[in-house]
């Protein structure tokens, strides 16, 4: 079974701060896909990243990178000088290489960015 | 394209009441799936469909039943509701071209249930 884990439940950070969200994982499978999805205030989901299980290349987009490793089976968020625009709950979720596509999702964790 | 999107936004039901929540998408896409989000529970899976005609279950199927006669549409029917079952519903589409292509959410329709 197919698991994922997000250990912190609420983050508070101040503007222009740091933040790295946590992601583990659980997967039995060698083939595997790993995303991180934002939902803002207003409730949609946004997808944000995808990675596959052979590509552990961290992955930079302009205050987001993400740090992939398999050896941890961890696939980390971190936000550079934070704004508040930030503030969401963050998903990461995993699905294993089926046409059933599945999305395993962690419970999330609630980022506010103080001003 | 207006990607994916759910109707209602908003809806309250009284215990044993029915209801079909809508779900459409112009995206083409093959594979559609619903997903209800609990509170500190993240989104869980309800039923999916890879093609017009096919569904199947997901990880909490019981109490909703699914059907897909055209590839745009995707409803999810709450036979009889109970409390259980107030929640936050997402719909999804991807393509089925690429295999776990990412996944597309509409904006969610919040059920509740008396």
């Amino acid at each position: 079974a197919q698991k994922v884990t997000q250990a912190q439940t609420e983050i508070s950070v101040v503007e222009k701060e740091d933040v790295t969200l946590d992601c583990v994982y659980e997967t039995r499978d060698t083939t595997y896909y790993l995303f991180w999805y934002k939902q803002p205030p207003s409730g949609e989901l946004v997808f944000l990243i995808r990675r596959n299980s052979f590509d552990e290349q961290n992955e930079i987009s302009g205050r987001y990178s993400w740090n992939f490793q398999k050896s941890t089976s961890s696939f980390n968020f971190t936000i550079t000088a934070s704004q508040v625009v930030d503030s969401a709950v963050y998903f990461c979720a995993l699905t294993k290489d089926t046409g059933r596509r599945a999305l395993t999702f962690g419970s999330g964790t609630r980022l506010q960015v103080q001003p | 394209n207006a990607g994916v999107t759910q109707t209602p936004k908003f809806q309250v039901l009284k215990t044993g009441q029915s209801m079909t929540l809508q779900c459409a998408q112009d995206m083409n896409h093959e594979y559609m799936s619903w997903y209800r989000q609990d509170p500190g529970m993240g989104l869980r899976l309800i039923h999916y469909s890879v093609g017009a005609g096919i569904t199947d279950q997901g990880e909490v199927p019981n109490g909703y039943n699914v059907s897909r006669s055209t590839t745009e549409d995707f409803p999810l029917r709450l036979l009889s509701a109970a409390p259980s079952q107030t929640s936050v519903y997402f719909c999804a589409s991807s393509p089925q071209g690429a295999s776990t292509d990412t996944q597309y959410f509409g904006p969610g329709t919040r059920l509740t249930v008396l």
